[in-house]
């Protein structure tokens, strides 16, 4: 299975930053990897798509970028709704799909 | 907009079975390709197992920790998916979500879960 790692594991950041999240695939993923957002006690929301596509409805704050082993999600000037857990997936081929491990984005 | 409602959560033994549903508010859920999805308290998410829509050949796919116990089905006349658990650990404990999937981009090649449910927790303790 391919393996995900995420980093950092948490971060903490003020209204208005701009903040970069990574995420490492065990193995070449081409750029089938998603980014998801996930609020206390909600279910995970789509962000990212393909490595760099923004869900509908996504604020243009957050891009994502990476193709191959290495990604990454940056979101600039950060608003106070921002502050949630973030999590990567890889949906290369075949399943499973697997996640990695989550980044707290903290004030 | 897609609806999708968990239920069936709830304490059970450790080596005991439940079974969760997955109910669907859309009436083309029989081309729905579906996901469970887990989430241990305070932990991330974890792929747990997904299958295919009839048309698309109805294949289920599941993560390692659980094949061979849990087991993915689906009644699309009740617009309803099932995870039927057996041989529960305490490992097992978590929020089981379900999603409804979709292909996305200019070549509808990028698999991911557009929908999610609530979420139905499941409590492995004796």
């Amino acid at each position: 299975d391919i393996q995900m790692t995420q980093s950092p594991s948490s971060l903490s950041a003020s209204v208005g930053d701009r903040v970069t999240i990574t995420c490492r695939a065990s193995q070449s993923i081409s750029n089938y990897l998603n980014w998801y957002q996930q609020k206390p006690g909600k279910a995970p929301k789509l962000l990212i798509f393909g490595a760099s596509s923004l869900q509908s409805g996504v604020p243009s704050r957050f891009s994502g970028r990476g193709s191959g082993t290495d990604f990454s999600l940056t979101i600039s000037n950060l608003q106070p709704e921002d502050f949630a857990t973030y999590y990567c997936q890889q949906t290369y081929r075949t399943p499973p799909y697997t996640f990695g491990q989550g980044t707290k984005l903290e004030i | 907009e897609v609806q999708l409602v968990e239920s069936g959560g709830g304490l059970v033994n450790p080596g005991g079975s439940l079974r969760l549903s997955c109910a669907a508010s859309e009436s083309i859920f029989s081309h729905a390709w579906l996901t469970w999805v887990r989430q241990a308290p305070g932990k991330g998410l974890e792929w747990v197992g997904r299958i295919k829509s009839k048309a698309a050949g109805g294949a289920i796919d599941y993560a390692a920790p659980v094949k061979g116990r849990f087991t993915i089905s689906r009644d699309d006349s009740l617009d309803t998916m099932y995870l039927q658990m057996n041989s529960l650990k305490t490992e097992d404990a978590a929020i089981y979500y379900c999603t409804w999937d979709h292909y996305y981009g200019d070549s509808s090649n990028y698999y991911v879960s557009d929908y999610w449910g609530q979420g139905t927790l499941v409590t492995v303790s004796s």
